[in-house]
């Protein structure tokens, strides 16, 4: 079982409509949880950060946090075409120093 | 400069060469760390520094050696590496070790090709 898991995609959704991207993880003791954006050729850069069980909300996004089943999600509201990236989920586990990555989710925005 | 920069940007080297990828973080951060991304893979953690001392080696092959002078500069010396180690390679720093509030900033990262 990968430490944190993601569908590979390409995840394709109409523009205006709500994007939902799904992350699971192996580690009970995880304490933080990432999004990140990835533009093709660019590096990631950090759209939320949770760590307590529930909902985040910033501006378009909300990220959602399910620690019973190690489970975390990003939801992108009213998407936009600028929102077509890769998306990498990761989790900062037991060790404080040691982060994992998820493979990642490809968002496709259609007009 | 701002934020974290990294040189150089492209690198072709063959498998006898020794080539060195620098990063320098100008945020004023004490955590720098080294990431390995390959295609279709996820993004993978080699080391992490904390405040100049190595915090986390993960399992990375002795072809790849990091040195972290002081809290803004990170290096990754390469030697007889495979063409398997072709890949994007990405430095990262975070004001104390990565969660919670302390938010990775990422480099462009140096994309690096072994012939």
């Amino acid at each position: 079982q990968k430490e944190v898991e993601q569908n590979s995609g390409p995840l394709s959704v109409p523009e205006g409509a709500i994007a939902s991207l799904n992350c699971t993880y192996s580690d009970r003791g995880s304490q933080s949880f990432f999004w990140y954006r990835q533009y093709s050729g660019k590096s990631p850069e950090l759209i939320m950060f949770i760590y307590s069980n529930g909902d985040k909300e910033d501006g378009r996004f909300t990220a959602q946090l399910n620690k019973a089943s190690q489970y975390v999600s990003l939801l992108i509201r009213d998407s936009q075409p600028s929102d077509s990236a890769t998306y990498l989920c990761a989790v900062r586990g037991s060790s404080a120093s040691k982060i994992i990555f998820g493979s990642g989710t490809r968002l496709s925005i259609r007009p | 400069e701002t934020g974290v920069t990294q040189t150089p940007r492209h690198l072709v080297m063959g498998m006898t060469n020794k080539k060195s990828l620098k990063c320098e973080q100008h945020l004023g951060h004490n955590a720098m760390y080294w990431y390995k991304q390959s295609a279709k893979k996820p993004l993978e953690l080699m080391f992490v520094y904390n405040f100049k001392e190595q915090t986390e080696n993960n399992s990375v092959p002795s072809r790849f050696s990091p040195e972290c002078p002081n809290s803004s500069h990170l290096f990754l010396h390469l030697h007889t590496l495979q063409p398997e180690d072709s890949a994007l390679y990405l430095c990262a720093s975070s004001q104390g070790l990565a969660g919670g509030n302390n938010e990775q900033f990422f480099g462009p990262g140096t994309r690096l090709t072994v012939l």
